[in-house]
Order: C-alpha cells, then structure tokens, then sequence
C-alpha cells in the first residue's frame, strides 16, 4: 500500500509553544488529508480536513486558530499546534487520500505530542 | 448519517482458532466499507476494502470480511490467529455525503490471541 510518513513521531514540549507535526504522502498524490487525535483506548476524532491550495474544513468543537492546517501541496499537510497546553497532550495521526470513492486512506505512524 | 457499530469492545481467542470481529453499518446509498488494524502507538494500517463486486473480500496478512447487504454487516475473519494478531481493530465506512468523502469510524474492537 501507499506510504504516509509523519514528523516527529514524538515531542515533548513547554506549555505556550507552538509544535508543527508534517504529514507527508510518500508514494503518491494526495488530493485529501485529514488530522486526527486519539484519546488513548479510544477511537480516533477527526479534527479537520484539507484539500491541497484551500482552507481546511474543520470538525464541530475544534478551534481552527489554535490547530492550524495548511496543506501547501499535494504531497504534503502541516498541523500546527498553537499555544499548546497539557489538555493538547494527545497522539495525534495524519492520513491522506486520493480522489475517488474507493480510495484507500493511508494512514501516518501519528506523533505522541506531550505538554509540560 | 452513516455509522459503523463495533458490537464488541474485546474478543478473545486462542492461536490457531478462527476469528470474527463484528461490524455492522449504516448507510444511505452504496456503502464502501473499511477494516483497518492499529498496533500500540502506531497508526492504522489498512487491511481490506469492499467497494463492489464480490461479497467475499481478500486483505492483509491472511485477513479476510463477507459482505452482507441483507444483515448491514462486514465482518472481518481469518481462519488460524496468531499471537501477533492482537491488536485493535477499526472498522470505518465512507461518508459520501461530505465533499471530502471522510471516514466514519467504528469504537475499535481490540483483538486478544493468546498462546
């Protein structure tokens, strides 16, 4: 299957900083991208989603300016979290698509974000 | 909307046994169903897809799923477990109503094989 690689898989941070995680499509061309964060034993929680050269479209509840997305090309998505805070401690993964219903989503290996 | 619903929380099985990890869906249209595998701290790895065609879908690791459209379900199987199955399992159906076309995601089923 197609490979979607994630960085840094771990970062630990001071609360009031700002981490970027990159999620890149390695193999193909990834028109769609999504960001989710997982509670640990817990499904994961789509936050938004973004298409290459547009806004990200944001799930209900999550603040767009403190988890900002850009998705600057087709192969590569950035989440950043702004002002981070111990409640932002999560694993948070990426994933990316292409165009067509039946397309797979692959998943990245997600980033352990942890805030002091 | 669509939904997925992961009935079981755990199954547990012993190596060599077969397996099923139930998921039944919810869908308006035709559905494109999913099952995916997560290990610990890792993210998912995808197994198998039904789109159309064969009721009988072929994945991953000798992992297999039976579409059934009279019972909603898409159960995923594999005749023999190994230890090194155990893991969760999600299973996701395609939101065609969205532009974006997102995944609805099941609860996660975590999957224990024992020795």
């Amino acid at each position: 299957g197609a490979v979607v690689s994630q960085h840094p898989s771990r970062v630990i941070c001071k609360s009031g900083t700002s981490v970027k995680i990159e999620c890149r499509s390695l193999d193909f061309q990834a028109t769609t991208m999504f960001w989710y964060r997982q509670f640990p034993k817990k499904s994961l929680m789509l936050m938004a989603t973004s298409n290459e050269g547009s806004k990200a479209t944001y799930e209900q509840g999550v603040e767009k300016d403190k988890f900002l997305i850009n998705h600057a090309s087709l192969t590569l998505s950035t989440l950043t979290v702004t002002s981070a805070h111990p409640e932002d401690s999560s694993f948070y993964i990426c994933s990316a698509q292409g165009t067509g219903p039946g397309d797979t989503q692959y998943f990245g290996p997600g980033t352990r974000l942890t805030v002091l | 909307a669509q939904s997925v619903a992961q009935p079981e929380d755990q199954v547990n099985v012993a190596e060599g046994n077969p397996l099923t990890v139930k998921c039944t869906y919810s869908v308006s249209g035709n559905p494109y169903l999913f099952w995916y595998v997560q290990y610990p701290n890792r993210g998912l790895q995808f197994l198998l897809k039904y789109i159309t065609g064969d009721n009988l879908v072929k994945g991953s690791y000798g992992f297999e799923a039976e579409f059934n459209k009279s019972q909603t379900s898409f159960h995923l199987k594999k005749p023999s477990a190994l230890v090194s199955d155990s893991a969760l399992y999600f299973c996701a159906v395609r939101d065609m109503n969205t532009g974006f076309q997102k995944l609805v995601f099941g609860t996660g089923t975590r999957l224990l094989v024992s020795p």
